[in-house]
């Protein structure tokens, strides 16, 4: 089984804080992806990597930055949180004949 | 430009009733489109996609290329199916999804 963990299941940060949020996966996928949900607006591409330290923006890159240094790791930092940042964030690697798996996600909150 | 519409933010139905979440799709070309779902303090996961042709816990999901529709049918709904459906859709030779808005659907006893 595909396994995808993040560091984190709940979070709590200050405007203003640099965050971190590690996704990491065991099945040797070369892309990965962070997106954030939010009730009535579904799952937003923020950032997806297609290998080791290549990375492209989605639909809402604003205010993140990604980071991927090895092949199982996908990092999303936000560089200055800010309130509207407040969401759950989920992190995804994608296996054969396109289906993908996503971690249990995180639930950041941002005061 | 690409887009997934989910006309419903809830359908709410009880046990044995029939069950059919919407979802309308704008691509210009040929998409592949899915059927996630998300259960209460569970991860997301994939149910079906229109590929495989294949019924997933009794639901089916026909691509209707003229109406550019996949919508996701059930005949007899169950509790244990109440959770939060996302339809997706996927462009030729890319990897990213592009998602719907969600419907949630209560079955009641």
């Amino acid at each position: 089984d595909v396994k995808v963990t993040q560091s984190s299941r709940y979070l709590v940060k200050r405007t203003g804080e640099k965050v971190f949020l590690e996704c990491v996966q065991d099945m040797d996928h070369e892309n990965m992806f962070w997106y954030r949900q939010d009730p009535g607006l579904g799952l937003r591409l923020i950032y997806f990597s297609y290998d080791v330290k290549m990375k492209e923006k989605g639909d809402i890159p604003e205010g993140y930055s990604v980071s991927r240094e090895k092949k199982e790791r996908f990092s999303l930092i936000l560089e200055s949180a800010s309130t509207n940042q407040t969401s759950m964030y989920l992190c995804a690697s994608i296996g054969s004949y396109n289906e993908q798996f996503f971690g249990p996600g995180t639930r950041l909150t941002v005061l | 430009a690409q887009r997934v519409t989910q006309p419903e933010k809830l359908l709410s139905v009880f046990k044995g009733a029939p069950v059919e979440l919407k979802c309308n799709y704008s691509y210009s070309g040929s998409p592949e489109l899915f059927w996630y779902v998300q259960y209460s303090r569970q991860r997301l996961q994939l149910l079906l996609r229109h590929i495989s042709r294949e019924s997933i816990k009794g639901f089916t999901a026909d691509l209707n290329k003229g109406e550019t529709s996949f919508h996701l049918k059930k005949p007899f709904a169950q509790e244990e199916d109440s959770a939060m459906y996302y339809c997706a859709l996927s462009g030729y030779n890319t990897d990213k999804l592009i998602f719907g808005t969600g419907t949630r659907l209560q079955v009641f006893p």
